[in-house]
C-alpha cells in the first residue's frame, strides 16, 4: 500500500500569493492533519479533518484553510502569502483520531 | 499550556547506546510519540507508548516514561551511522489527535 502522498514536492511563491497544498492519506484512513515545519524548530498544528470536518485548529491566522474530500485527501490554502510562510508542510493521515499518525514527505514552500 | 522540551543535540559512537529525553507538560497526554527526520524528508513514527505504561521495547528501542516526572526517554542500543537524524518527542494533546512536538534533538552518530 502507498504511504501518504503529497504534492507538489517543492513550491516557489513571492510574497501576496495565494497557494494550494495537496494530501492524499493511507488507503482506508479518515482522518488528515497539517502541520507547518520551520527551519530548526518541530512540527506545528494547522488542521485536523476527520470524515470531512474540521476537528480542530491550530494557533494560525485565517490565511489558512483546508478542506478534506469524500474520497479523503485534503487541500490545504494559505492566502496572501508571508515570508514568514516558508516551512515545510507535512501531512499526516490516521485510521481514525485515535490512532498513530503517519506523516507524508511533506511540501516544501519557499515564500519570496 | 503545552510544552514539550528536548536537549538539541547528542553526539554518540557507532556501537554505542544513545538515549534521547524528553519533558512534557500535559499530565493528561494519552499517548507520547517517537519520530525520526532525516535529511529533507518527513517525519517517521518510531514507536510510541500509552500513558499508562512505564516502558515499551520494540528491537533496539526502549521508550521510558516516568509519568510523575513527565519525562520520556528513548534508547537506542547499538547505534548505527544509519541512526543519524533529528529525533522528535510529541505528545497527544487532545483526544481528537493533535501532536505537540519538540524541538527535535539531533543525533549524530561518529564511526
Amino acid at each position: 500500500d502507498a504511504g501518504v502522498t503529497q504534492s507538489p514536492t517543492h513550491l516557489i511563491k513571492t510574497r501576496g500569493q495565494h497557494v494550494t497544498l495537496r494530501c492524499s492519506p493511507i488507503s482506508g484512513h479518515k482522518s488528515v492533519s497539517w502541520y507547518q515545519q520551520v527551519l530548526g524548530q518541530g512540527p506545528q498544528f494547522i488542521f485536523q479533518y476527520y470524515e470531512k470536518e474540521e476537528r480542530g485548529r491550530g494557533n494560525f491566522p485565517d490565511r489558512f484553510s483546508a478542506r478534506q474530500f469524500p474520497n479523503y485527501s485534503s487541500e490545504l490554502n494559505v492566502n496572501a502569502l508571508l515570508l514568514g510562510d516558508s516551512a515545510l508542510y507535512l501531512c499526516a493521515s490516521t485510521l481514525d483520531s485515535y490512532n498513530e499518525q503517519f506523516f507524508g514527505p511533506g511540501t516544501r514552500l519557499t515564500v519570496l | 499550556g503545552e510544552d514539550v522540551e528536548q536537549s538539541l543535540f547528542l553526539s554518540v559512537r557507532e556501537g554505542d547506546s544513545s538515549v534521547i529525553n524528553c519533558t512534557y507538560t500535559d499530565s493528561s497526554s494519552t499517548y507520547l510519540y517517537w519520530y525520526k527526520q532525516e535529511p529533507g524528508a518527513g517525519l517517521q513514527l518510531l514507536t510510541y507508548i500509552f500513558s499508562n505504561m512505564d516502558m515499551k521495547q520494540d528491537q533496539r528501542l526502549t521508550v521510558l516514561l516516568n509519568k510523575k516526572d513527565k519525562h520520556l526517554s528513548l534508547r537506542i542500543a547499538d547505534t548505527q551511522t544509519g541512526d543519524s537524524a533529528i529525533y522528535f518527542c510529541a505528545e497527544k494533546a487532545d483526544s481528537w489527535g493533535k501532536l505537540q512536538f519538540g524541538a527535535g534533538t539531533q543525533v549524530v552518530v561518529t564511526p
